[in-house]
């Protein structure tokens, strides 16, 4: 398996700000990725994010509003960027590990 | 049309019942299946997963495939109050640890002692 920790694990922010989530992982992998659940609706990937290349968006996501930084090989930051109330949400990161995907946490985003 | 649909329950039934959840899914290029446990505040784990019809059973837990009418189930036997979660549904079209996982909505579980 594989360790992960998000933080903050939780946030009430106000509307217009923007708020970084971070993913650390315990050892090094290829590929992280970021999710979003919203209530009573399916885990929505948002991007995939390689170290040392662009993230790459799914339909739906764009970088101005979801900004994403890969440094290096063990952490991930996503940016939630100019946020309203549709943004509350848990942002989760999951990384692949032998031909497996691993969840974080997640962080429990909610804007006022 | 959603590509992958999952009752959403919620779903409860007495200690040491058998349970079954199920989801369909619309999208013929997926072949592999898996099913995700989530506790309350917590991110999904991998409970089972295949890529073939048929069925895998795993101690208490069957994970059961049928391509051809793009359903998938999963039963869990003996059922325990631990298993009290919300039970996700995913699929992808290849080798699902670097692909694009599509999630159906999750069924919530609780089993009453």
């Amino acid at each position: 398996s594989a360790v992960i920790s998000q933080k903050p694990s939780r946030d009430i922010c106000q509307r217009g700000t923007s708020l970084t989530i971070q993913c650390q992982v315990d050892s090094q992998v290829t590929m992280m990725f970021w999710y979003r659940q919203q209530p009573g609706q399916s885990l929505t990937l948002i991007a995939t994010a390689n170290q040392g290349s662009e993230a790459t968006y799914e339909s739906g996501f764009v970088i101005d509003k979801f900004p994403i930084s890969r440094p290096n090989l063990t952490f991930s930051t996503l940016t939630v960027s100019n946020m309203s109330p549709e943004d509350s949400s848990i942002y989760l990161c999951s990384v692949e590990r032998r031909d497996e995907q691993f969840f974080g946490p997640g962080t429990r985003l909610t804007v006022l | 049309q959603k590509e992958v649909e999952q009752d959403p329950g919620p779903l409860s039934v007495p200690e040491g019942a058998i349970v079954s959840l199920n989801c369909t899914y619309s999208n013929s290029a997926f072949q592999y299946f898996m099913w995700y446990r989530q506790y309350s505040r917590k991110g999904p784990e991998l409970l089972m997963y295949t890529y073939s019809s048929g069925n895998k059973e795993d101690g208490r837990f069957t994970a059961q495939v049928d391509k051809s009418s793009k359903y998938i189930s999963l039963f869990i036997r003996d059922s325990q109050p631990s298993d009290s979660a919300t039970y996700l549904c995913a699929m992808a079209i290849s080798n699902f640890g670097n692909e694009k996982l599509t999630f159906g909505t999750g069924t919530r579980l609780t089993i009453i002692p």
